[in-house]
């Protein structure tokens, strides 16, 4: 089974902050992605990256960065942590190929006070 | 038009009850889709993939119409573990964002 995980289930950040969410997967795969999911919104993409040190914007890329230094890792970069921010992050990943899934991490809920 | 679209419900059905939905989707060239679940306040889980016409596992199938660029879950016999968000998600050759549907909430009651 493909495990995907999330260093944290909750976190609280004050405004300001630079706050680092983790993401860890251990079926080789190429593809990663961080989402953010909102009531009423969806999933909307973040950032993705396609293979190690590679990167993409996704559709709401504005106050994020990401690093991919290993296969397995993704790290999403809050800069400066803002209210708006405040939301669940989902990690997925998947193999290369638009036939194969998607597979998330269990989510991160992070509150910007 | 938006690129996947769901109703968002709630579906309530009664325990036993068939029910079916649809997902809607812009993009004629899209080839493979997926079905997921997702429980509230969890992440979307994979239920069905459908590769071609359509699938069936155990009480669920899918169902692709591209004539009319839809895909349908059927939920045969439901179940109270039943209820959850149903996200739909049609994928095309040449890119790598998925774009998920918003998802229909489907309640299952005793």
């Amino acid at each position: 089974d493909v495990k995907v995980t999330q260093s944290s289930r909750y976190l609280v950040k004050r405004t300001g902050e630079k706050v680092f969410l983790e993401c860890v997967q251990d079926m080789d795969h190429e593809n990663m992605f961080w989402y953010r999911q909102d009531p009423g919104l969806g999933l909307r993409l973040i950032y993705f990256s396609y293979d190690v040190k590679m990167k993409e914007k996704g559709d709401i890329p504005e106050g994020y960065s990401v690093s991919r230094e290993k296969k397995e890792r993704f790290s999403l970069i809050l800069e400066s942590a803002s209210t708006n921010q405040t939301s669940m992050y989902l990690c997925a990943s998947r193999l290369t190929g638009n036939s194969q899934p998607q597979h998330f991490g269990d989510g991160t809920r992070l509150s910007i006070l | 038009r938006k690129e996947v679209e769901q109703d968002p419900g709630p579906f309530n059905v009664p325990e036993g009850a068939t029910v079916a939905f649809n997902c809607t989707y812009s993009n004629s060239a899209s080839q493979s889709f997926f079905w997921y679940r997702q429980d509230c306040r969890k992440e979307p889980k994979l239920l069905m993939s459908v590769y071609s016409s359509g699938n069936e596992d155990g009480r669920f199938t899918a169902q692709l119409n591209r004539a009319s660029q839809y895909i349908s879950l059927l939920i045969r016999d439901s179940k109270l573990s039943d209820s959850a968000t149903y996200l739909c998600v049609p994928t095309t050759s040449g890119t790598y964002k998925y774009i998920f549907g918003t998802g229909t909430r489907l309640k299952v009651l005793a």
